[in-house]
């Protein structure tokens, strides 16, 4: 079945590029997701991508796509004190059913 | 803004007894997941439901778990007897498939639980 990798520490200074980087299994899958956990709070969808896109940018968050070796990377330009989460990817083939990582806890440093 | 939600918010209790959370997923929302999270394993699932009906429940240790949906209302997770390495936030999520055939999760709050 589909597994998704993350590392599950990153340590960023306010001010710099952030980058969150996942690995997936299945090549079926159609649609990639990244979730932000903020504390004490559930998950909640941050941004997808479908596998037929190689990039998607929304505002300071940028998704690439390398559908050759299934690897997935969010990027947040200007990291703020507010991106301080967990961050979740995620994968799945257009069905109900997601797979997600374990969740990389951004650290961001002043 | 609909939201999932979910009871008790947090919950202590020793080992042994019976722990029952309760989730009411968005209306109109087809299938409930939940969810336990850890910072030794993370995120992981435990059950899935599609239209009330249980479709994946491999992650759920059978002998003390179990969940159900009495109704599309409300969805419950059981432990008995409940162990200290129960202790986790558990969360419940609903569910909808957008137009461009993508797929949302939307999670509630959390249970915290503690067993002592």
């Amino acid at each position: 079945g589909e597994d998704v990798e993350q590392s599950l520490f990153l340590s960023v200074r306010e001010g710099d590029s952030s980058v969150i980087n996942c690995t997936y299994t299945d090549s079926s899958s159609t649609y990639l997701y990244w979730y932000k956990q903020e504390p004490g709070a559930g998950l909640q969808l941050l941004t997808y991508i479908f596998s037929n896109m190689d990039m998607k940018q929304d505002q300071r968050l940028t998704v690439l796509l390398n559908k050759k070796d299934k690897h997935l990377s969010l990027r947040i330009a200007d990291t703020q004190t507010g991106d301080s989460a967990i961050y979740f990817c995620a994968a799945g083939t257009g069905d109900d059913k997601i797979i997600f990582g374990k969740g990389t806890r951004l650290h961001i440093l002043p | 803004d609909a939201r999932v939600t979910q009871t008790p918010r947090h919950k202590v209790t020793e080992m042994g007894q019976e722990v029952t959370m309760r989730c009411q997923p968005i209306l109109g929302h087809n299938t409930v997941f939940w969810y336990r999270q850890t910072m030794m394993q993370g995120l992981e699932l435990l059950a899935y439901f599609r239209n009330r009906a249980p479709l994946d429940d491999s992650g759920m240790p059978k002998d003390r778990f179990s969940a159900e949906m009495p109704d599309a209302t409300l969805a419950t997770l059981k432990i008995q007897p409940s162990e200290p390495r129960d202790s986790a936030v558990y969360f419940c999520a609903s569910g909808l498939t957008r137009p461009d055939r993508s797929y949302e999760q939307y999670f509630g709050p959390g249970t915290r639980l503690t067993v002592t």
